[in-house]
């Protein structure tokens, strides 16, 4: 159980483009999603903290107008790289927690590797 | 707020031989705390965490970690090394949040199995 889907595993995208990075939980039902960024051999930043129905609390410096979280439902989050340049590409990784209950645990997705040419 | 110091960025043991991570943690509230295993181009898998009931904890593939208030740590030990376990290792804390947990990770250790 708890396991957490991202898609696209990996993409490559131009400099300027666009970019939907999508996370899932497909057997329970996420309280708060959370986004990460890994540099190559380094350790997980968080990004920003979502929860279902309101506006994502980003991290400080991380630009929310740059990066776009949508948590639309229980199940689904996304993180819209806009106007992707190469000091973007990165690891992305989203986790999902389920309730106080879970103590603070959460699922990782496998995670998308972005390329920025 | 929390921090987490990981000692070692590269750990290289023997198969067969004992594996231990160290990690050591600040905290201004009764934290949780949290390893996890992170291979070549994949997310997290939790190994194991103390959410402050019993201080050894047990967790999969044969690790467990002991939480130590008095020092400050949450050590991770294996008895005996496995090829399989080359991976990267990740302490990381939080504090408790109602579901809102925000995990703070320390910069991770290497794992390196030597035949």
């Amino acid at each position: 159980g708890a396991v957490v889907s991202q898609h696209p595993s990996w993409v490559i995208c131009k400099s300027g483009t666009s970019v939907k990075i999508e996370c899932r939980s497909l057997d329970f039902q996420a309280t708060t999603m959370f986004w990460y960024r890994q540099f190559p051999k380094q350790s997980l930043m968080l990004m920003a903290t979502s929860n279902e129905g309101s506006k994502a609390t980003y991290e400080q410096g991380v630009e929310k107008d740059k990066f776009l979280i949508n948590h639309a439902s229980l199940t689904l989050s996304t993180l819209t790289v806009t106007s992707a340049h190469p000091e973007d590409s990165s690891f992305y990784i989203c986790s999902a927690s389920i309730t106080a209950s879970s103590g603070g645990e959460q699922y990782f997705g496998p995670g998308t590797r972005l390329t920025v040419t | 707020a929390q921090s987490v110091t990981q000692l070692g960025s590269h750990v290289s043991v023997s198969e067969g031989a004992l594996v231990l991570l160290r990690c050591n943690y600040s905290s201004s509230v009764p934290p949780y705390l949290f390893w996890y295993v992170q291979y070549p181009n994949q997310g997290l898998q939790l190994l194991l965490k103390y959410t402050s009931a019993a201080t050894l904890v047990k967790g999969i593939n044969g690790f467990e970690a002991e939480f130590k208030k008095s020092e400050t740590s949450f050590h991770l030990t294996k008895p005996s090394a496995h090829m399989s376990d080359a991976a990267e290792y990740f302490c990381a804390v939080s504090a408790p949040n109602f579901g809102n947990e925000k995990l703070t990770f320390g910069t991770g250790t290497r794992l390196t199995i030597i035949p």
